[in-house]
């Protein structure tokens, strides 16, 4: 496909539990951006990737919160010992020219992560 | 940092102009973005401005003025499609990096 996906789509987990969420970017974008958004709330930036430069990982709210991005594509977001306030929809973006001024992000459909 | 303000919630009628309202302070300022956002859905680009003035887009307009730290989107001919969240988003200096960073979002709720 040409848009961002995501995966799973939703998730289901016990607290304690770790879980990984999945990002394909638009082919041939540089950067990747994770954002969480609670319900109701806005995006909550978490970390960033540009091509081979270190990430900005400003945004992690905790260590147990990492990601990773594995030969400038694909990224995995992975969330240990998960709690009920890591409940949220995390939302994945790409774009072509980060750095640019005119840097558009394309947003994936997210994934609805549940803690129980 | 940045800090960004936009009412929480708008109510208009169908076919009427509304103006949708973002202040903000950001530091190294480099342009703003406006996104739209339906229940359950992604984010989707509407509209940038980096100069000031005004930017017109079909029936969505984005004012800037960067001396003031304002913007505004402006949607004309309100549908019922355009019940939505609108996010007010600028890019500049944010935890030693350049980035986006997205307000709370104005929740536009359009009426018959």
């Amino acid at each position: 496909g040409a848009g961002v996906s995501q995966s799973p789509s939703n998730k289901v987990t016990e607290k304690g539990k770790d879980v990984e969420l999945r990002c394909d970017p638009i082919s041939g974008h540089t950067a990747l951006y994770w954002y969480r958004q609670s319900l109701g709330q806005g995006l909550e930036f978490l970390i960033y990737f540009q091509g081979n430069s270190a990430p900005d990982k400003s945004g992690l709210p905790s260590d147990r919160f990492s990601a990773e991005r594995t030969g400038g594509s694909v990224s995995t977001l992975t969330i240990q010992r998960t709690q009920q306030e890591d409940s949220a929809v995390y939302l994945c973006a790409s774009s072509s020219r980060q750095g640019e001024v005119r840097e558009t992000q394309y947003f994936g459909p997210g994934t609805r992560l549940l803690v129980l | 940092g940045q800090n960004i303000d936009q009412p929480t919630e708008m109510t208009a009628t169908e076919g009427a102009i509304v103006q949708i309202n973002c202040t903000y302070q950001t530091s190294g300022f480099n342009g703003l973005f406006w996104y739209q956002q339906h229940a359950g859905e992604a984010p989707t680009f509407l509209s940038y401005n980096v100069l000031d003035g005004l930017e017109e887009k079909g029936r969505f307009s984005s004012f800037l003025s960067r001396s003031k730290g304002y913007s505004y989107l402006l949607l004309k001919e309100l549908q019922m499609k355009d019940s939505a969240s609108y996010l007010c988003a600028p890019r500049g200096d944010s935890g030693g990096y350049q980035k986006v960073t997205f307000g709370t979002g104005t929740k536009l709720q359009v009426i018959p």
